[in-house]
Parts: structure tokens; C-alpha cells; sequence
């Protein structure tokens, strides 16, 4: 079965320095990896995806991650954080089934 | 595009009666609509998949009877939580899956709805 790690619930972060937010995830199978952001009172947005081809995958709002096959992780990075970042962040693993298997979230805080 | 709203978006009811949450796909047909529970604190966890004209399939652990599933039509689906209960209050979250986008669609997420039952 397939798992998602994200072990800081929490981020704070200070405006425009650089953030990493980290997830590991396990599976026997193939997967495609995916980040969503959740701003308050808001739905799920796509960050980005991986699915297949290059393992530097760059998403939305100056975002990127990316696929390490041999440590299982696929951590979220920006170079530099602005006030309007501040939101949740969910990472999340599908084995081509459709089914989303999430982890438990970061929060991410920007600090002025 | 490709906007899903959920209503209402908050609701406060009391133990034993049910309750009707909606989802729906605003711009795009949705073959497949997903509903989730999302714990304080903790992940969305997959409750059912529903199939538009079809039974919904639900995760294991997950009471049908309790928790009934609607997709009427590809822009509608409904959760209807039967006879609920304090520990059924949590946030339940909607996506939707465009008919038209491959074999691995992306799901588009709704605001969710806060539900409180006391």
C-alpha cells in the first residue's frame, strides 16, 4: 500500500528566503507524485505534478520539486518566499489508480 | 476553469438527524467525483469514489449506510451523512475528475464543508 511522510507539520519561514518542504513516500508499484496547496477557506490547488519523464518537475507560483526514485522523496522547493505562500501544503501519491493517498500536511508561515 | 463548489459550506445540526452536503462541478462533466474527511491536524482520507449512474465504491472502514453517495448527474454529486452523530463532525472536502482528461485526470478540489453536529 502506498504511504505519504511529511514530517514538518509546520514551516516558518522568513519573506524571500528559500524554503524546501519535504516528503517521502513509499510504494511497491510505479507512482505519480503530486503537491497541493490549501489557502485558507480555500479548496485544494494543483501545484504540481510528477508523472513521468524528468524528475525536476516546476509547478505554479515559482514552485518546483523534485522526484528522488532512490530516496523515495519528492521535497517541494522555492527560492524565495513571498507573504502570499502562506497556506498549507499537502503532498500526495497515486499508483495510476486515480486513488490520491495524502500526507499529513505542512504549514507554511511567512514571516515579514 | 474547472471549478468545483461544495454547499453548504458550513452546517451545525443535531445528533440523530442527516445532512446533505453538495458538490458541484461548475465549468467541466466530472465522470468520477471523490469525497474526502480531513481530521484536525491530519490528511484528507479517501472515503468513496462515485462513478456518474453508478454505486459509489468505498474505502474500507467506511459505513455505506452511513454515509450515502449520490452522482445523479456529471455535475452533481451528493454526501448525505444519515443519523449523525459528534464524532461524524470533521471537514468533508469534494473533487471532481474531468470526463474529457485521460487515465490519469487530475481532480480538481472543492472549499469543502465544516461539519458540526451537536
Amino acid at each position: 500500500a502506498q504511504s505519504v511522510t511529511q514530517l514538518d507539520s509546520q514551516v516558518p519561514v522568513f519573506e524571500e528566503a528559500p524554503v524546501e518542504l519535504r516528503c517521502n513516500y513509499s510504494s511497491s508499484v510505479s507512482v505519480y507524485l503530486f503537491w497541493y496547496v490549501q489557502y485558507p477557506n480555500q479548496g485544494l490547488q494543483l501545484l504540481l505534478k510528477y508523472l513521468s519523464g524528468s524528475t525536476l518537475v516546476k509547478g505554479i507560483n515559482g514552485f518546483e520539486a523534485e522526484f528522488n526514485k532512490s530516496q523515495t522523496s519528492f521535497h517541494l522547493r522555492k527560492p524565495s518566499v513571498h507573504i502570499s505562500d502562506t497556506a498549507e501544503y499537502f503532498c500526495a501519491v497515486s499508483e495510476g489508480n486515480e486513488k490520491l493517498t495524502f500526507g499529513t500536511g505542512t504549514r507554511l508561515t511567512i514571516i515579514p | 476553469g474547472a471549478v468545483v463548489s461544495q454547499h453548504p459550506s458550513r452546517v451545525i445540526c443535531k445528533s440523530g438527524t442527516s445532512v446533505k452536503i453538495e458538490c458541484r462541478s461548475l465549468d467541466f462533466q466530472a465522470t468520477t467525483m471523490f469525497w474526502y474527511r480531513q481530521f484536525p491536524k491530519k490528511s484528507l482520507m479517501l472515503m468513496a469514489t462515485s462513478n456518474e449512474g453508478s454505486k459509489a465504491t468505498y474505502e474500507q472502514g467506511v459505513e455505506k449506510d452511513k454515509f450515502l453517495i449520490n452522482h445523479a448527474s456529471l455535475t452533481l454529486s451528493t454526501l448525505t451523512v444519515t443519523s449523525a452523530h459528534p464524532e461524524d463532525s470533521s471537514f468533508y472536502i469534494c473533487s471532481a475528475e474531468g470526463a474529457d482528461r485521460g487515465s490519469l485526470s487530475e481532480q480538481y478540489f472543492g472549499p469543502g464543508t465544516r461539519l458540526t453536529v451537536t
